[in-house]
């Protein structure tokens, strides 16, 4: 089974100031890659993926993402971030491995605020 | 709009009820998931269906069942023998082909026990 980390709990950061929040995964084999951001009291919202392709994927909200195979990291950055950033960040990793059932793991989230 | 919905949005439940967790999708998906939330510990599966009248168990189903008797529903029921169901409950449905899409999302339901 794969394994998902993001290695920072909470990040603050002033107000359009850029981010970087951190995922490692444990298996570059066969892996689709997601961010997800959660509002408070809310469900998961899709802001970006990688399947295949270039490594730099670009979302919504002016996210974008790297996608590094010798590292197995997915790392996401904001070049200046708003008030209205401020959310929980979940790092997915879906497993295509044969046999998994394409199994989707998360991080246990980055909580990201941004201060005025 | 397509897309999930959840309900109850909140819930509250007294020690040694059942309570049923509502989930209905309009996207034609295959694939539906239940996911349990807890602060500071992201979250964890509690099962999932990939076509109806199958569903299989996650990493944390005991206290919990489902049903998937339509593609469109996918009901979770908490019982009295989950120890601690205070949580947010996240419902989810999976597109693309052999599931190999993101998952889309409900808005969440939140379950306390008093």
């Amino acid at each position: 089974a794969q394994s998902v980390t993001q290695l920072d709990s909470q990040v603050p950061v002033f107000e359009e100031a850029p981010v970087e929040l951190r995922c490692n995964y444990s298996s570059s084999v066969s892996v689709y890659l997601f961010w997800y951001v959660q509002y408070p009291n809310q469900g998961l919202q899709l802001l970006l993926k990688y399947l295949s392709g270039s490594t730099l994927v670009k979302g919504i909200n002016g996210f974008e993402a790297e996608f590094n195979k010798s590292q197995t990291s997915f790392h996401l950055r904001k070049p200046s971030v708003h008030i209205s950033d401020t959310a929980e960040y979940f790092c997915a990793v879906s497993d295509l491995t044969p046999g998994t059932g394409n199994q989707f793991y998360f991080g246990t989230g980055t909580s990201l605020t941004v201060i005025p | 709009d397509g897309g999930i919905t959840q309900s109850p949005k909140y819930l509250f439940r007294k020690e040694g009820q059942n309570v049923t967790l509502s989930c209905e999708q309009n996207l034609n998906h295959d694939a539906m998931y239940w996911y349990r939330q807890d602060p500071g510990q992201g979250l964890r599966l509690i099962y999932y269906s990939q076509i109806v009248n199958d569903f299989q168990k996650g990493d944390i189903a005991e206290g919990y069942s489902v049903s998937r008797e339509k593609k469109e529903s996918f009901p979770l029921t908490v019982t009295s023998a989950q120890k601690n169901p205070t949580a947010f409950y996240l419902c989810a449905a999976r597109a693309g082909l052999a599931n190999t899409g993101e998952l889309f999302f409900g808005e969440g339901s939140r379950l306390t026990v008093l």
